[in-house]
């Protein structure tokens, strides 16, 4: 199985700053890669897909880049609501695989 | 809007079964299918497999090979999970959520899963 490592697995910030979250694959998974945030008690949502596009009403803050093993997802200008865990998703192999989390929260 | 709604928490004893229904709205295309994914008490997530809503295909994960079946109901668009043998590792959030595949040079790939449900509870306990 492709085993996706997250870093840090958890991260304290202040509104406003920029976060970047790593994310490495086991094997290469050219830009088959997708970023999740959840909340407490909610369902993932999805950020970015194919590496690095935005999904439809995400905001712009939010960027994705990488291929191969490396990934990141960068947030240029944390907001309140930004405080959760972020999640990547390997879709390169079955069985399709997630990182473990990084978890934001407020400094 | 597109919605996906899941049925309600279940409690179940060791070597029960749980069926888990996923309902959509807001789509029709059959270029589109359910994924399910779950998530044990604090912590990660973890896939289990698709159907495809174009031709009810279905693919699961290894680990849950002989357990799982997933099938859907076109007439009411739902659908479904059921989990046989359960174990009290199997107490998790169970999602729904829908996914698109692209295909390329004949090799198709799932491209997301964008929306999910809300998430059922299932309970494993004597």
């Amino acid at each position: 199985d492709i085993q996706l490592t997250q870093s840090p697995s958890f991260l304290s910030a202040s509104v406003a700053d920029r976060v970047t979250i790593t994310c490495r694959a086991s094997q290469d998974i050219s830009n088959y890669l997708a970023w999740y945030q959840q909340k407490p008690g909610k369902a993932p949502k999805l950020l970015i897909y194919a590496a690095s596009t935005l999904q439809n009403g995400v905001p712009s803050r939010f960027s994705g880049s990488g291929s191969g093993t490396e990934f990141t997802l960068t947030i240029s200008g944390l907001q309140p609501e930004d405080f959760a865990t972020y999640y990547c998703q390997q879709l390169n192999t079955y069985p399709l695989t997630f990182g473990g989390g990084t978890k934001v929260e407020i400094k | 809007q597109v919605q996906l709604v899941q049925s309600g928490a279940e409690v179940k004893k060791p070597g029960a079964s749980v069926k888990v229904s996923c309902k959509a709205s807001g789509y029709t295309s059959p270029n589109y299918g359910i994924s399910w994914v779950r998530q044990a008490p604090g912590q990660g997530l973890e896939w289990m497999g698709w159907i495809s809503a174009y031709n009810g295909n279905t693919k699961y994960t290894e680990k849950l090979q002989g357990r799982v079946t997933m099938t859907t109901d076109k007439s009411t668009s739902t659908a479904y999970l059921e989990l046989r043998s359960l174990r009290s590792d199997d107490t998790a959030t169970y999602y729904c959520a829908r996914y698109e595949s692209g295909c390329s040079g004949g090799i198709c790939h799932i491209k997301w899963f964008d929306p999910w449900g809300q998430g059922t509870l299932v309970t494993v306990s004597s």
